[in-house]
C-alpha cells in the first residue's frame, strides 16, 4: 500500500542551528514527492517538489530535500534554522494509482511539528 | 507561485442551516480540486476530488449528500454543508492542481464553527 510516514512528531531546534525534518514513503513506480507548510490557523504553502532530476531540490526559504531512491526518503533540510520557521511540515507523495491526468491525489504525512527556540 | 482563492475565512452558522465554502484558483485554471477537512493538530483529510463538469469523487465515510461539491468552472468549486451539525465544525481547506503541472496548491482554509 502507498503510504508516507513522518516519524517525527515533534522536532525542537535552536536557532541557527540545521534543521532536518524526515519523511519516508512506499509508492509504486517513481514517486512524486512534495513538502508543504503549515502555519497556525492558515492553508498550506508549497516549499518544494521532487518529480525527476537532480536529487537535492532547493525550495522556498531557504529549504531544501534530498531523494534518497534506495532509502525511500526525501528529507527536509535547513542549514540554518529561524525562529519563524516554527510550524507545521507535511510531506506528501502523488497516489500512483490516481486516473492519470487530472487526478492528482497526495497521499500524507501526519505532520511533524517544527519548533524553533529563539 | 499559482493563487487559491477560499471565501469564507470563517463562517459560523445555527445547527441544521447549510454553509457554502468557495475554493477559486486566482490565476491559473484548475481542472481537479481536492477538498480536506482538518482536525486541530492533526493531518488532512481528503474528503473529496472535484474535477471540472463532473461529479466530484468522495472519499469512503465522506457522506456526499452532506458534503455537496459543485464544480462548474475551470476556477471555482464549491462545498456546501447541508444541514450543519457541531459535529461539522471544523478546519476546510481546499487545493487545486494546474493543468499541466504537478503540484497543488492550496487555498487559506475556511474554519466553520456550528452552533
Amino acid at each position: 500500500a502507498q503510504s508516507v510516514a513522518q516519524p517525527e512528531d515533534q522536532v525542537n531546534v535552536a536557532e541557527g542551528n540545521p534543521l532536518t525534518v524526515k519523511c519516508t514513503y512506499s509508492v509504486s513506480g517513481n514517486p512524486y514527492l512534495f513538502w508543504y507548510v503549515q502555519y497556525p490557523n492558515r492553508g498550506l504553502q508549497f516549499l518544494l517538489k521532487y518529480i525527476t532530476g537532480d536529487n537535492l531540490v532547493k525550495g522556498s526559504y531557504g529549504f531544501e530535500a534530498e531523494f534518497n531512491k534506495s532509502q525511500t526518503s526525501f528529507h527536509l533540510k535547513k542549514p540554518s534554522a529561524l525562529v519563524s520557521d516554527s510550524a507545521l511540515y507535511f510531506c506528501a507523495v502523488r497516489d500512483m494509482t490516481s486516473n492519470a491526468g487530472n487526478n492528482r491525489k497526495l497521499i500524507w504525512g501526519l505532520g511533524t511539528s517544527l519548533a524553533v527556540n529563539p | 507561485g499559482a493563487v487559491v482563492s477560499q471565501h469564507p475565512s470563517r463562517v459560523i452558522c445555527k445547527s441544521g442551516t447549510s454553509v457554502k465554502i468557495e475554493c477559486r484558483s486566482l490565476d491559473f485554471q484548475a481542472t481537479t480540486m481536492f477538498w480536506y477537512r482538518q482536525f486541530p493538530k492533526q493531518s488532512l483529510m481528503l474528503m473529496a476530488t472535484s474535477n471540472e463538469g463532473s461529479k466530484a469523487t468522495y472519499e469512503q465515510g465522506v457522506e456526499k449528500d452532506k458534503f455537496l461539491i459543485n464544480h462548474a468552472s475551470l476556477t471555482l468549486s464549491t462545498l456546501t454543508v447541508t444541514s450543519a451539525h457541531p459535529e461539522d465544525s471544523s478546519f476546510y481547506i481546499c487545493s487545486a492542481g494546474t493543468i499541466s503541472g504537478n503540484t497543488i496548491y492550496f487555498g487559506e482554509g475556511s474554519w466553520l464553527t456550528v452552533v
